[in-house]
C-alpha cells in the first residue's frame, strides 16, 4: 500500500520550455502533497506544500510564479516549471501523506535537465 | 534554530559487520521521527516512524530507537543490498530532513 507514482521519471528539454510533472497517490487519498528538490549528495529541500483545492504554500526563496503547483484532487498534484533554465536542472521528488503524524510516501522522482 | 544532524556522513562496512547510524535533533515538541532509505535515482522509501522516547521498531536487519535528543538506526549483520542512503526526518509543524548517511556494505 501507499504507492505514489511520479511522471515523467526524466526530462531533457531546451531552455525556455515549461515542464509539467505529475504526482499521483495510487491506492490512497492524500490530504497533503509535498514537492522537494534534491541536489547531488544533498538532502531533500522542501519547495512547497499543497492541499487539495487550495493554494500551495511555498517555502522561503521558492518563486511561486516559477514553480506552479496545482492540486486538483485528493490523488493528483502537478508541478509546472515555467520557462525553465539550466539552473532549474535538478531532481524533483513529490510525496503524499494521509494525515498528521503520518509518514510521507514518496514518488521515484523526476530528473530534469535543461539544455 | 531547529536542526537535524546525521552522522556519519558516509559509512563503509564489511558484510556481516554490525553498526549504528545516528540522527540527533533539536526540534522541540517532536511529533514524530521518521527513517527512510533512498537508493540512487529513486525517491525515499519509508522504513519506520517513532513517536516517543524509548520506542523501538524493527524490520529485518534494521532496528530504530529513539531518545529525547537522538535516534539510532542499528544495522545487524548487513548485506550488500543494504547499501543505500539512510535519511531521518523529524516532524514538528513541518518535516525537516537530515543530510543522510551513505552506507556501503562490501561483500
Amino acid at each position: 500500500g501507499a504507492v505514489v507514482s511520479q511522471h515523467p521519471s526524466w526530462v531533457i528539454c531546451k531552455s525556455g520550455t515549461s515542464v509539467k510533472i505529475e504526482c499521483r497517490s495510487l491506492d490512497f487519498q492524500a490530504t497533503t502533497m509535498f514537492w522537494y528538490r534534491q541536489f547531488p549528495k544533498q538532502s531533500l529541500m522542501l519547495m512547497a506544500t499543497s492541499n487539495e483545492g487550495s493554494k500551495a504554500t511555498y517555502e522561503q526563496g521558492v518563486e511561486k510564479d516559477k514553480f506552479l503547483i496545482n492540486h486538483a484532487s485528493l490523488t493528483l498534484s502537478t508541478l509546472t516549471v515555467t520557462s525553465a533554465h539550466p539552473e532549474d536542472s535538478s531532481f524533483y521528488i513529490c510525496s503524499a501523506v494521509t494525515g498528521l503524524r503520518q509518514p510521507q510516501h514518496f514518488g521515484d522522482g523526476t530528473r530534469l535537465s535543461i539544455l | 534554530e531547529d536542526q537535524v544532524t546525521q552522522s556519519p556522513e558516509a559509512l563503509r562496512l564489511q558484510e556481516g559487520e554490525s553498526s549504528s547510524l545516528n540522527c540527533s535533533y533539536t526540534v522541540s515538541g517532536l511529533r514524530g521521527l521518521f527513517w527512510y532509505r533512498q537508493d540512487p535515482g529513486k525517491g525515499p522509501e519509508f522504513l519506520f516512524t517513532l513517536y516517543s522516547a524509548g520506542e523501538e521498531k524493527e524490520k529485518e536487519r534494521l532496528k530504530a530507537t529513539l531518545t529525547k535528543k537522538e535516534s539510532f538506526l542499528h544495522i545487524t549483520a548487513p548485506k550488500p543490498e543494504d547499501s543505500a542512503t539512510y535519511l531521518c526526518a523529524v516532524q514538528q509543524n513541518d518535516m525537516r530532513f537530515g543530510a543522510g548517511t551513505r552506507l556501503t556494505v562490501k561483500p
